[in-house]
This record gives structure tokens, C-alpha cells and sequence, in this order.
């Protein structure tokens, strides 16, 4: 059971580059989001999918995009990378209905030069 | 607004030390609280607590919940050097009925031999 997989596990972007950072998971989560962890903040919430077609925006969205075509799979896009989106990013999914208990993938430690 | 606000940002320790971790909150309709413990990479599930005063216990590890006073304490007796990470406290957002979970700034433990 391989749980929630992220990729790629680092990345170097020049800004004004866009990339997609990968997220699937095999439990058959409704619930999958993306947080984002700076130095003395935790972790903040970007997005979320609640389905398959269902997205919203969590705490900080903007430069973000995500859609949710299949229940596995929530890839989060930056169309145009600022150094400001330097950071440690999470995917996390969870079973609606069975309490709040996130389960995370293992980050994406992102720098924009 | 929702808040999480963990105490101390930062503590170092001895093996064998004991160690109190201090969560309070701020949510109009509280629902549960979830502590996980994050080393280098994903942060990990440690408790969910739902009701007041019923200690959630793991080995070395317990934590336990005062609604009345909005607060929860994480603590860790015999430290090892195992125990050094960041603990992290969460809380489900009331302003939505998904329970997206805002996360405190974390506590950052450092256990020395």
C-alpha cells in the first residue's frame, strides 16, 4: 500500500517557469489537498478536492491552480513560479466520514531562483 | 477566525527529560484536535483528541484536551533522541463542513544525548 506519493521530491525553477507537482494516492480518498510549509508559519493551505470535478481554495491560492479528474490523483500547477512560492509542499488525503486524520505524502521541496 | 497557536516555537532537551507542549485554539465550533510529529519529511499522526480531559497515551507519548479552557498538552516522558522533530497541533476550520485543518506554527523539540 503505497499511501500518498508525491513528485518530484525536489525541484529548481527559474521564475516565470510553470511546473506541475504530482500527488496519487490508493486509498480511495474523497479528501485531497495541498499545504504548503514555510519556516514559522506551518502549514497552510492552498487547495483542496472534496471529488472527482470538486475543487476549492484553501488559505493561500493565488498563483495555484488544481483539478481533480480522478479520485488518485490531485496534481497542483504554478503557471508562472515567483521566488515568493519557494517552499516545502504537501499533499494529504483523507476518508470523509472518518474524522479529520490527514495522511501526507512526503513533500516536494520547491526553490524558485 | 480560527486560530492554533503552539508554545514554545523551540526547546532542547536531555535524554530523559520530560517535555510539555502547550496547543490553544480559538474555533466556534470545536470538533476535534490532532497533534503529528514531523522529522525530516511528511508529518506523521500522533492523537486526535474529540472530548475533554480522556488521556490519549503511546508509549512515552500522551496528550490530553481541556475544551473548557481551549488548550492541549503533548507530552513526552524519558526523551530520546528519536523524539527530536516538530510536533505540530491542528485544528478542523468551523467555517466550512469538510473540516480542512489549520495547523499551529509547531514546536520544534531537540533531544540531546
Amino acid at each position: 500500500n503505497a499511501g500518498v506519493t508525491q513528485t518530484p521530491k525536489f525541484q529548481v525553477l527559474k521564475t516565470g517557469q510553470s511546473m506541475t507537482l504530482q500527488c496519487a494516492q490508493d486509498m480511495n480518498h474523497e479528501y485531497m489537498s495541498w499545504y504548503r510549509q514555510d519556516p514559522g508559519m506551518g502549514l497552510r493551505l492552498i487547495h483542496y478536492s472534496v471529488g472527482a470535478g470538486i475543487t476549492d481554495q484553501g488559505e493561500v491560492p493565488n498563483g495555484y491552480n488544481v483539478s481533480r479528474s480522478t479520485t488518485e490523483d490531485f496534481p497542483l500547477r504554478l503557471l508562472s513560479a515567483a521566488p515568493s512560492q519557494t517552499s516545502v509542499y504537501f499533499c494529504a488525503s483523507r476518508k470523509t466520514g472518518q474524522g479529520e486524520k490527514l495522511f501526507f505524502g512526503s513533500g516536494t521541496q520547491l526553490s524558485v531562483l | 477566525e480560527d486560530k492554533v497557536v503552539q508554545s514554545p516555537l523551540s526547546l532542547v532537551v536531555h535524554e530523559g527529560d520530560t517535555v510539555t507542549l502547550n496547543c490553544s485554539y480559538e474555533v466556534t465550533n470545536f470538533r476535534s484536535l490532532l497533534w503529528y510529529k514531523q522529522e525530516k519529511k511528511a508529518p506523521t499522526f500522533l492523537f486526535m483528541l474529540t472530548s475533554s480531559g480522556i488521556e490519549k497515551k503511546s508509549g512515552r507519548l500522551s496528550s490530553i484536551l481541556d475544551k473548557k479552557e481551549l488548550f492541549s498538552i503533548l507530552n513526552i516522558t524519558a526523551t530520546q533522541t528519536g523524539d527530536s522533530a516538530v510536533y505540530l497541533c491542528a485544528v478542523p476550520m468551523t467555517t466550512d463542513s469538510w473540516g480542512k485543518l489549520q495547523f499551529g506554527a509547531g514546536t520544534q523539540v531537540v533531544v540531546t544525548p
